[in-house]
């Protein structure tokens, strides 16, 4: 079983519309939470990071973390096809060595 | 411009020949990596380094090898390329001093076809 579970899509919506992406994961034990946003033929960017559960936000973009779940969200409000990628969770558990662990990518398209 | 560059960014070649993929960072980051990414999977660590001198295989088992002379260059050799070796080599840094969270800050990467 994998450590980190992620839909590969596509997700497809239109211009305006909210965007919900989403990570299941099994290690309890983590505790930092990571949204990557990849462009095509591009290197994978940090869009936001959470630490431990709870929410942040970032203009357009809410990242979620509920660890009693397991389970941690990326929203995207009003979005843009400028949008249109493939967004990576990533996660780890604090101190020691730092190893990530990334889900296999979400692909979005959002069409005008 | 601080950043990371990777070089070539595109690379096709045939069977047997010895390959350097090259990465560069202007950072001054001491943490390096290399990911290897295939199309719809997880990104993969073969290689990280912690400092100059410093190398460590990482969860996927490569034939790469790679080397840590100066803190902003780790370049990735295949001594022999083999078709099983074509992907997405993606090369990455962070800094000690956001030791917490690891960001990570990537490279546009080196995609590797070989024949």
């Amino acid at each position: 079983q994998k450590e980190v579970e992620q839909d590969p899509g596509p997700l497809s919506v239109p211009e305006g519309a909210i965007v919900s992406l989403n990570c299941t994961y099994s290690n309890s034990a983590f505790q930092y939470f990571m949204w990557y946003r990849q462009y095509s033929r591009k290197g994978p960017e940090l869009l936001m990071y959470t630490y431990s559960s709870g929410n942040k936000e970032d203009g357009r973009f809410t990242a979620q973390v509920d660890k009693s779940s397991k389970y941690i969200s990326l929203f995207i409000r009003d979005s843009q096809p400028s949008d249109s990628a493939t967004y990576l969770c990533a996660m780890r558990v604090s101190g020691g060595y730092n190893k990530l662990i990334f889900g296999a990518g979400t692909r979005l398209a959002v069409h005008p | 411009e601080a950043d990371i560059y990777q070089t070539p960014r595109y690379l096709v070649i045939g069977t047997g020949k010895k390959i350097t993929l090259e990465c560069s960072q202007t950072m001054g980051h001491d943490k390096m990596y290399w990911y290897q990414q295939d199309p719809g999977m997880e990104l993969h660590l073969i290689h990280y380094s912690y400092g100059v001198n410093s190398t460590e295989k990482g969860d996927l088992s490569s034939e790469s090898t790679v080397s840590r002379i100066r803190t902003e260059h780790f370049p990735l050799t295949l001594e022999s390329a083999r078709p099983s070796h074509t992907s997405q080599y993606l090369c990455a840094s962070s800094d000690s001093l956001n030791s917490g969270a690891n960001v990570l800050t990537f490279g546009a990467g080196s995609r590797l076809t070989v024949l």
